[in-house]
């Protein structure tokens, strides 16, 4: 089993839909969480972090932590064709290397 | 600040021959990071430096792979008698010292045929 799950997608959603993404943990000593976006063959962009528990909002982005249930969340509302993309879930006990979903591919369409 | 750089962005090489990839971090932050990214699946994690000290290696990172960051500023890759398997985007990323934070290049894309 991987220490992160993340449906892969392809998740299709309308252009102005809130859209959810998800990711699932084992390792309890996780604590710090990261969204990131990746355009095809480019590099990982970060959008989102947060430390520990509860929530975090930048704009149309939240993300929400819930430790107890080790499960993430990161919602998109008004989404953009602009977003689409694959969004990665990462994850770290510290400030070494990061975990990765295998990320979830996201279409908006027009 | 003109955030990470790889170099270069893609390479196509013959199995069994060496290649060598370069990251140039953001000039301030000390960590440096490599995993590597096949199709459909997240990065992994390699290898990662503090300064020139290299912390951690991943079991992944086979006697066939070196990381080197000789002066604390950019780091190389080398893959020797590169495999098929081989084939897949090497990412590079850094950070501060103690901030979770990762910054990530656009990747060297690696074809072994």
């Amino acid at each position: 089993q991987k220490e992160v799950e993340q449906d892969p997608g392809p998740l299709s959603v309308p252009e102005g839909a809130i859209v959810s993404l998800n990711c699932t943990y084992s390792n309890s000593a996780f604590q710090y969480f990261m969204w990131y976006r990746q355009y095809s063959r480019k590099g990982p962009e970060l959008l989102m972090y947060t430390y520990s528990s509860g929530n975090k909002e930048d704009g149309r982005f939240t993300a929400q932590v819930d430790k107890s249930s080790k499960y993430i969340s990161l919602f998109i509302r008004d989404s953009q064709p602009s977003d689409s993309a694959t969004y990665l879930c990462a994850m770290s006990p510290n400030t070494d290397k990061l975990i990765f979903g295998t990320g979830t591919r996201l279409q908006v369409f027009p | 600040d003109t955030g990470v750089s790889q170099n270069p962005r893609h390479k196509i090489t013959k199995r069994g021959q060496n290649v060598t990839f370069r990251c140039d971090p953001i000039s301030e932050h000390n960590r440096l990071y490599w995993y590597r990214q096949t199709l459909g699946q997240g990065p992994e994690f390699l290898t990662y430096f503090q300064n020139e000290a290299q912390l951690e290696k991943s079991r992944l990172l086979s006697d066939r792979f070196s990381a080197e960051r000789p002066k604390g500023s950019f780091s190389t890759l080398e893959i020797q008698r590169t495999e098929q398997g081989d084939s897949a985007m090497y990412l590079c990323a850094s950070s501060f010292e103690g901030r979770e934070t990762q910054y990530f290049g656009p990747g060297t894309r690696l074809l072994v045929l």
